[in-house]
């Protein structure tokens, strides 16, 4: 079955610098991957997904996320983060076989932006 | 447009008590999930509507967990004797038939078993 991890409970980062958020998926085929951003109160908002082609992608708000087959990776990037950007972000792989709308989530990774 | 709308916002509940929750999906949107997502944990597949039919149901975890989508637009999910294990929040999404990897979420319901 696929599974996705995301080493890092927790990140800090200063306002102005880069950002990278590492997801690692474990699924045999393809994988459809996912990005999404769950703020205070709100619900999940996808920034960015790959199904195959160009292995960068672009995403909202300045996101984009690079999949590696090698690494069986698809980590999330931003060169510059803003205060708005604090959230908890979860990566996310579909089951394949017809049934990418059964999503498998990593367990999130917090994100705090420091002025 | 108005997004995904799920109510209430918040449930308490004692254990061993009926529990119903409510989404509205967007307009148009055909397919509809339910999703639980734990403390610490990231959201859970429950179940997948698409139109009145359940497409896929393989994510409820036992026979007190319901959800029915009569009319192909609102849906509820039903807990039976709920148990303290079933405190969460339960996560509402809906997607286009045209885009189904897209999925729009709702804010949740969080639920409170005591």
């Amino acid at each position: 079955a696929q599974s996705v991890t995301q080493p890092d409970i927790h990140i800090t980062v200063s306002e102005g610098a880069s950002l990278e958020l590492r997801c690692n998926y474990s699924y045999g085929a393809t994988p459809y991957l996912f990005w999404y951003v769950q703020s205070p109160g709100q619900g999940l908002q996808l920034l960015l997904k790959y199904f195959s082609g160009d292995t960068l992608v672009q995403g909202i708000k300045g996101f984009e996320a690079e999949f590696k087959r090698s690494q069986s990776s698809f980590n999330l990037r931003k060169p510059s983060v803003h205060w708005s950007d604090a959230a908890e972000y979860f990566c996310a792989v579909g089951a394949g076989g017809g049934s990418n709308y059964k999503l498998t989530f990593g367990k999130g990774t917090l994100l705090t932006v420091n002025p | 447009g108005a997004g995904v709308s799920q109510t209430p916002s918040n449930k308490v509940t004692e254990k061993g008590k009926y529990v119903e929750l409510r989404c509205d999906p967007i307009s148009g949107h055909t397919a509809l999930y339910w999703y639980r997502q734990s403390l610490g944990q990231g959201p859970e597949f429950l179940i997948y509507f698409q139109g009145t039919g359940a497409a896929d149901d393989s994510g409820l975890p036992n026979d007190r967990f319901f959800a029915v989508r009569p009319e192909g637009s609102v849906s509820t999910l039903k807990i039976q004797r709920t148990e303290r294990g079933d405190s969460a929040v339960y996560l509402c999404a809906s997607s286009k038939r045209e885009d189904a990897d897209t999925q729009y979420f709702g804010p949740g319901t969080r639920l409170t078993v005591l």
